[in-house]
């Protein structure tokens, strides 16, 4: 199976942190991204993980779990123009080693 | 800073016409890919192409589509005879092996 799971929509306050939960299928994991997309854009990549453990870059960090199919990202500092869908995104090895395969997106509501 | 383009922007076609969308990668990339998203649904994946052919591509690049890399800059999709539910936004992407970067996309309305 080629599932993947996350929040459809999330709401948060300007300055605050806030965390977006993706768990997927772990037979033939091989990556995990997370893209960012505005309404009406391209996504736009933000972070790639393949092992466990925490990557950051700035305001946002992204983590992952193999053993247990799980990831995160993790935005800090939240501004008014965070507000879009953040999309996970998934490579299993079989199935395409270079097809990926996203999720529905959670939508990130950022108010003043 | 490098980036993939697109072209057109936008695309209207009636239903049963052939359409083109084309792409212009980032040059030092090696894979290029389709995707396509439906309005208010998951970006969805057509076809990967590496090394002048198709590497993988999923249950919805039929026959109806095709894909060609005519020479060393553009890469172009092609949907023989177009259906109503062809109607999505197109992405083309691509990558040097890992993060694929994304187009602006088309918007392909078929009427």
């Amino acid at each position: 199976g080629q599932n993947i799971d996350q929040p459809t929509e999330m709401t948060a306050t300007e300055g605050a942190i806030v965390q977006i939960n993706c768990t997927y299928q772990t037979s033939g994991f091989n990556g995990l991204f997370w893209y960012q997309q505005h309404a009406g854009e391209a996504p736009t990549f933000l972070s790639y993980n393949v092992l466990d453990g925490l990557e950051e870059k700035g305001r946002f960090s992204s983590f992952l779990s193999r053993s247990k199919g799980y990831s995160y990202l993790l935005l800090k500092e939240l501004q008014m123009k965070d507000s879009a869908s953040y999309l996970c995104a998934v490579r299993w090895s079989n199935t395409g080693f270079q097809k990926l395969v996203f999720g529905t997106g959670t939508r990130l509501l950022v108010s003043p | 800073e490098p980036e993939v383009t697109q072209t057109p922007s936008h695309q209207v076609t009636q239903m049963g016409q052939e359409v083109i969308l084309r792409c212009v990668p980032i040059s030092n990339h090696l894979y290029f890919y389709w995707y396509r998203q439906i309005l208010g649904q998951k970006v969805e994946f057509l076809v990967s192409f590496y090394n002048n052919e198709i590497s993988e591509k999923s249950e919805i690049f039929d026959d109806q589509f095709s894909v060609e890399r005519p020479d060393g800059s553009n890469f172009t999709l092609k949907i023989r005879s177009t259906k109503l539910e062809d109607s999505a936004m197109y992405f083309c992407a691509s990558s040097i092996g890992t993060e694929a970067f994304f187009g602006q996309g088309t918007r392909l309305t078929v009427v």
